[in-house]
This record gives C-alpha cells, sequence and structure tokens, in this order.
C-alpha cells in the first residue's frame, strides 16, 4: 500500500528486552522522524534522518536507536526497553525537510 | 524549555461558532508554523501552515494568524462543526543550522452538536 506504514500497530514487552519498531514509506521522501506522544508533552522527537546513512539525535534520544540503510525503512530499536519508554510512537516522513510531514498510524508500546 | 507552548488543553465550542485554539512560542528564529490534527488511534494530519514573513493564511473554513511581536500564533476554525473535534498540534520549524521541528503540548476541541 501507498503510504507510510508502521508495524507492530501494538507491542508489550518486559523491562530490559530489546524492541524495534518498523516504519516503511512508499514516497522516497529523504526525511523521515520518530516521535513519541505523551500525556501532558505532546509529540516529542525522537530522531530523525535527512537521507540514507544519515541520522541525527532529537530532544529524548537516550535509550534508542535507529539505522537507514534505505531510503524507504527508518527502523526505531529500545535497547534495553524501560517502563518509562511506555509511549506511543510516531513515524513521519517529509519531502526534503519541508514543512508538512506525513504521520503514520503508530505504534502503542507496553513496556512491562 | 518548552519552546512551543499550548496553554489550553482542551476547549468546548457549539457547533456553528467559532472555535480559536492558541499557540506561543519563544524562539523568533522560526520559519514556519504549522497545526496538525489528530483523531483517536490515527497518526496527525497536516492541516495549515503559515511562513514567518505572513500574518494570515486561510484554507476554508480554517485561518491561521500569526503575531511575530508577541510570538503567538492561532487557528480559527468557522464555522465549527462535530467532526472538527479532535486534538490540535501546533508545530514550529527552522532549517536553519540545525534542523528543528517541535510541536506543542496539543489541545483537545470538542464541538457540541
Amino acid at each position: 500500500d501507498a503510504g507510510i506504514t508502521q508495524s507492530p500497530r501494538y507491542k508489550i514487552t518486559e523491562t530490559g528486552r530489546q524492541v524495534t519498531l518498523m516504519c516503511h514509506q512508499t514516497w522516497s521522501h529523504s526525511y523521515m522522524f520518530w516521535y513519541r506522544q505523551d500525556l501532558g508533552h505532546g509529540l516529542r522527537l525522537i530522531y530523525y534522518s535527512a537521507a540514507a546513512d544519515i541520522t541525527d539525535k532529537g530532544e529524548v534520544s537516550d535509550g534508542y536507536v535507529v539505522s537507514r540503510s534505505k531510503t524507504e525503512n527508518f527502523p526505531l530499536t529500545l535497547e534495553s526497553a524501560t517502563r518509562s519508554q511506555t509511549s506511543v510512537y510516531f513515524c513521519a516522513s517529509s519531502w526534503q525537510g519541508g514543512e508538512t510531514q506525513y504521520f503514520g498510524p503508530g505504534t502503542r508500546l507496553l513496556v512491562l | 524549555d518548552q519552546q512551543v507552548k499550548q496553554n489550553s488543553p482542551s476547549l468546548s465550542v457549539q457547533e456553528g461558532r467559532i472555535s480559536i485554539l492558541n499557540c506561543d512560542y519563544t524562539n523568533s528564529m522560526f520559519d514556519y508554523f504549522l497545526w496538525y490534527k489528530k483523531y483517536p488511534a490515527e497518526g496527525p494530519t497536516f492541516l495549515i501552515s503559515i511562513s514567518s514573513i505572513k500574518d494570515k493564511n486561510e484554507d476554508g473554513r480554517f485561518t491561521v494568524f500569526l503575531n511575530k511581536s508577541a510570538k503567538h500564533l492561532s487557528l480559527h476554525i468557522v464555522p465549527s462543526q462535530p467532526g472538527d473535534s479532535a486534538v490540535y498540534f501546533c508545530a514550529a520549524l527552522y532549517t536553519s543550522g540545525t534542523y528543528k521541528y517541535i510541536f506543542g503540548t496539543g489541545t483537545r476541541l470538542k464541538v457540541l452538536a
């Protein structure tokens, strides 16, 4: 399907486990983003990528790792999940860092 | 340091009336300001934007106003419809030097039929 997709949509894991959230877009957008949404904090940027093999930290990057070997994919890995990483995670993309971002449907993650 | 603030977590408006959502920012270097709309269990969707060199942008029932001296922007929805009930996020972007895209905390709008 065209657009931006995220998988899984829901995930339950335990403290200390490694978790990878997937993001795939079909528009060939150069920029991709990961956000987390928490009550009272809105959307906070975790990492972004301007192109394949180029990534940069956002405001809440501790405990997260990203990679971008292909333009269309931007996986987010929680190396050792903590309860504070329970959140809804959104992936987004934009054309060359333009102002409009296109968001995926989100992944709801619960860390027990 | 919250550079983009939405001080009203919620707002209720009667159908047909005007909805006004507000957003304040602290950094005068932002190039663009945007509003996104979010329904439950969905990702945010772009609604309307405004360049920092303008003071107004209109798109159908939606108008965004920018007051640079007050570092304030607002979204007006006229007339409000029940389908407008959602969470609205303002966002600010600057690309000079470090790329920054910052969202506010959101305002939940409820339009009452």
